[in-house]
């Protein structure tokens, strides 16, 4: 089943841990991105890869770090949470930039973070 | 940072009528304009796209993009108990491969 998966999907931590967030998709996409989302602001991105060794920041990648060593995988990683990350986070990958009528993006399950 | 702006809602509406939802954007240059559809709990999935101006049916949704005007509106026909979920307009710009989406307009369908 073609499908973007994201571990933890739940997660309570305390300020100052390091934690990562990991995606995976099994459909071969190059493009894949993570987003924050929180109440009346929507989807926010937050870093996005064009493909292997490929990153660029989103909109608010302050205090995010991500890396792309496999076409598969692109792991979210907070160095230092802080409780302004607390959010809904969702990863999503596509066959190119979601700019293409045939690159819809597929988004995983989300995973909420909460940082105390 | 292209801003996104979307009518607040929530709109409720009754089962059969027109759900008209806007959403207007800053970045003149964008290019790519999609509407998501999340259901409270889950992920967005995509329902339309639109690339150039006028109008683009799929079924019971038609999109509508007015690039002079900045504006891209969705119109959801014959709205169904089914229909009711947040929706995202999301925006991509010609010169980078971000997306920006609105905050989203809450719909629910009244049986």
């Amino acid at each position: 089943e073609a499908q973007v998966t994201q571990n933890p999907r739940y997660l309570i931590t305390v300020t100052g841990k390091k934690l990562t967030v990991t995606c995976s998709q099994n459909m071969n996409h190059e493009y894949m991105s993570w987003y924050r989302q929180d109440p009346g602001l929507g989807l926010r991105q937050i870093y996005y890869s064009m493909n292997v060794e490929v990153t660029d920041k989103g909109d608010v990648p302050e205090g995010y770090k991500v890396s792309r060593k496999e076409k598969r995988n692109f792991p979210l990683i907070l160095e230092s949470p802080s409780p302004n990350q607390t959010s809904l986070y969702f990863c999503a990958s596509s066959a190119g930039p979601p700019a293409g009528p045939y690159n819809e993006q597929f988004f995983g399950p989300g995973t909420r973070l909460t940082v105390l | 940072q292209k801003e996104v702006e979307q009518n607040s809602g929530p709109l409720s509406v009754p089962e059969g009528a027109i759900a008209s939802l806007n959403c207007t954007y800053s970045d003149r240059v964008s290019q790519s304009f999609f509407w998501y559809r999340q259901y409270s709990g889950k992920s967005p999935e995509l329902i339309m796209s639109i690339y150039s101006n006028g109008d683009k049916e799929d079924g019971r949704f038609t999109a509508q993009l007015n690039k002079a005007s900045q504006y891209v509106s969705l119109l959801i026909r014959d709205s169904q108990p089914s229909d009711s979920a947040t929706y995202l307009c999301a925006v991509q710009g010609t010169n980078d491969y971000k997306l920006s989406f609105g905050a989203g307009t809450t719909v629910t369908v009244r049986a």
